[in-house]
């Protein structure tokens, strides 16, 4: 079974620059999450879908980022414009979801790392 | 609101000799906790889980880790340690049983000395 797929793995842009992370969560998690993670430190959650709901997103600057999860499937994370306090790496993880009962835990992808200039 | 905390930022350990990696919660109702482990460049491995039942759980690659309600903890621990092991280790809280709320420890590195 593939697990949570990512891309792209790195990207590097200037400061003011759009930039997008496409997440395909894994076969039949109904539940997706971005997550922004700074070097050496836990992931802090940006955005939570459940099917194509953003059911929480208190902590996604709204100014400049924005997601989609159309369908209930992939999902795209954008920046725009990027700044330089935007360099980390974002992880997108999934999971079967709380309404069936699930105990499960999350599954994250490799993650897309940015670097603004 | 749940938190996690995990007191120490590194942690380092000679091969062979049993490791713990330490972590507190504060959760409303009952805890459901995981643990995490990531390395250079990857995402985040799921270990194990604590939903309810045996206190001791055990996990991937010879991983354990131990519920404690009374001190709100769930220290990760393995008997002897590997080189391998040396990674970024996450604990993480989830809201109970149907939340899919997740929150994240800061990480405490992990280092096994040859």
């Amino acid at each position: 079974e593939a697990g949570v797929v990512q891309s792209p793995r790195y990207k590097i842009i200037e400061k003011k620059q759009p930039v997008a992370f496409w997440c395909n969560p894994i076969s039949g998690h109904n539940t997706l999450y971005w997550y922004l993670q700074n070097l050496g430190q836990g992931p802090e959650l940006l955005i939570r879908y459940e099917n194509e709901e953003a059911v929480d997103d208190s902590q996604l600057p709204k100014d400049r980022f924005s997601a989609e999860r159309l369908k209930g499937v992939d999902s795209t994370l954008k920046i725009q414009p990027a700044e330089l306090g935007d360099s980390a790496v974002y992880l997108c993880a999934s999971s079967l979801g709380g309404w069936r009962g699930s105990t499960g835990e999350l599954f994250f992808g490799e993650g897309s790392r940015l670097t603004v200039l | 609101a749940q938190s996690v905390a995990q007191p120490e930022d590194q942690v380092n350990v000679a091969e062979g000799n049993p490791l713990t990696v330490k972590c507190t919660y504060s959760v409303s109702g009952n805890p459901y906790l995981f643990w995490y482990v990531q390395y250079p460049n990857r995402g985040l491995q799921f270990l194990l889980k604590y939903i309810t039942g045996d206190n001791l759980v055990k996990g991937s690659y010879g991983f354990e880790a131990e519920f404690n309600k009374s001190q709100t903890s769930f220290h990760l621990k393995k008997p002897s340690a590997l080189v391998s092991d040396s990674a970024l280790y996450f604990c993480a809280v989830r809201d109970g049983v149907y939340g899919q709320n997740f929150v994240f420890g800061p990480g405490t590195r992990l280092s096994v000395l040859p």
